[in-house]
């Protein structure tokens, strides 16, 4: 149980196009979803929290402009990469949790290069 | 605020040997404790929880973990390590904020295991 997927798992683009990344909860309900970063040979760094239905909260210092983040049902979560530039290339990893458990499941993360 | 520290950033044993991360952490709460596993380019695996009750934690893969709160540890260990255990392994906190219904996870940064023959 507790499977989180994430799609797609590498994605190349263009210096100034857009990309999405889908989370999804693939055996249960996430009332909470996260994005986080993960650059080569660190630690990850949490992006933004977002409740099904709400606006995400942003970290200190993530564009909400640039990482446009939805959550629009229990099993879904996206992250569009607005005019994405080569320092936007990372490793980006979702994870889902429940209200109950407080515990959260990680996706397999998707790398993104921009080129 | 909550911070986590993982002393050393690389260990390296031989098969069959002990296997020891260590984890320190604050929190101005209680905290939930987290051991995570990161294969290369996947993503995390929960290996082990504390949340309360029992200190002594056991969790997947013959993992293990003390809560020592008069240490503000939660060290991670293995009597006998495999060749699979090569991985990297993030210790984390959670702020278990009083009111919401999810906790934010703050990680260490990350000790990467090799394991010998």
């Amino acid at each position: 149980g507790a499977v989180v997927s994430q799609h797609p798992s590498r994605v190349i683009c263009k210096s100034g196009t857009s990309v999405k990344i889908e989370c999804r909860s693939l055996d249960f309900q996430a009332t909470t979803m996260f994005w986080y970063r993960q650059f080569p040979k660190q630690s990850l760094m949490l992006m933004a929290t977002s409740n099904e239905g709400s606006k995400a909260t942003y970290e200190q210092g993530v564009e909400k402009d640039k990482f446009l983040i939805n959550h629009a049902s229990l099993t879904l979560s996206t992250l569009t990469v607005t005019s994405a530039h080569p320092e936007d290339s990372s490793f980006y990893i979702c994870s889902a949790s429940t209200s109950g458990t407080k515990t959260q499941y990680f996706g397999p993360g998707t790398r993104l290069l921009v080129l | 605020a909550q911070s986590v520290t993982q002393l050393g950033s690389h260990v390296s044993v031989s098969e069959g040997a002990l296997v020891l991360l260590r984890c320190n952490y604050s929190s101005s709460v209680p905290p939930y404790l987290f051991w995570y596993v990161q294969y290369p380019n996947q993503g995390l695996q929960l290996l082990l929880k504390y949340t309360t009750g029992a200190t002594l934690v056991k969790g997947i893969n013959g993992f293990e973990a003390e809560f020592k709160k008069s240490e503000t540890s939660f060290h991670l260990t293995k009597p006998s390590a495999h060749m699979s255990d090569a991985a990297e392994y993030f210790c984390a906190v959670s702020d278990q904020a009083s009111g919401t219904s999810y906790g934010k996870l703050t990680f260490g940064q990350g000790t990467i295991l090799t394991v010998h023959p």
